[in-house]
């Protein structure tokens, strides 16, 4: 069974700092996605990696996946209240599209 | 181009009943799966249809049926309904076959609960 970690799984911080969560497993994947969700919603897709160390860019959020395609990371530069909401990756493999989900981290930006 | 849409928004239902949720896929993609989220949790893998056929089925019992129609829309079942059954049930669309994506979208989602 594959799994993936995420942690923290909570994380408050003041509007304009940094911060970076983490997604691990013992497990290969063909690809990571990251999502982010408010209540009551489901989740947007905000970014898929696919090339080990691939680097991806989303106006002041950076993502990247593990050379091992084992683990990736998301880093917020200056964080707007915005950005508060649940934060999941999950991964993928070729030719079977169930997506495992990680844990979640649940952030949330003080103004 | 038109989203993903789910319906009912919320449902409550008595132990022991039966529920249907229904899910309409964006337009152009051909598979749907379908996913369980409890409270504070990641959502779950329940199943997936792709071409009206059953693609895969995560960790749950007989009584979670589905179906795909031709026109790709998509329902969940439920019989028996216990009361570790109330969740989040997210549906997913993607585009399956040789011109697969890894990428899935998904619904708002059908809140479910069991009194």
């Amino acid at each position: 069974t594959q799994l993936l970690e995420q942690s923290p799984q909570f994380l408050s911080i003041q509007e304009g700092e940094n911060l970076t969560v983490y997604c691990n497993s013992s497990s290969v994947f063909s690809s990571l996605q990251w999502y982010r969700q408010e209540p009551g919603e489901g989740p947007v897709l905000l970014v898929t990696v696919v090339t080990g160390g691939e680097v991806k860019k989303l106006k002041r959020l950076t993502f990247q996946f593990g050379d091992a395609r084992k683990d990736s990371s998301l880093h917020i530069t200056a964080a707007q209240p915005g950005d508060t909401g649940l934060y999941l990756c999950a991964g993928a493999n070729f030719g079977n599209e169930k997506l495992t989900f990680g844990t979640g981290t649940r952030l949330t930006i003080i103004p | 181009e038109t989203g993903v849409t789910q319906s009912p928004t919320h449902l409550i239902k008595t132990r022991g009943q039966q529920v249907t949720l229904r899910c309409s896929s964006q337009s152009g993609h051909n598979t749907v799966s379908w996913y369980q989220q409890a409270l504070g949790q990641g959502p779950q893998f329940i199943f997936q249809y792709y071409r009206e056929e059953e693609n895969g089925r995560g960790n749950f019992p007989p009584r979670f049926s589905g179906l795909q129609f031709p026109n790709y829309s998509s329902e969940l079942n439920v019989n028996a309904l216990e009361l570790d059954d109330s969740a989040l049930y997210l549906c997913a669309s993607s585009l399956g076959g040789l011109a697969a994506t890894y990428e899935q979208y998904f619904g708002p989602g059908t809140r479910l609960t069991v009194t």
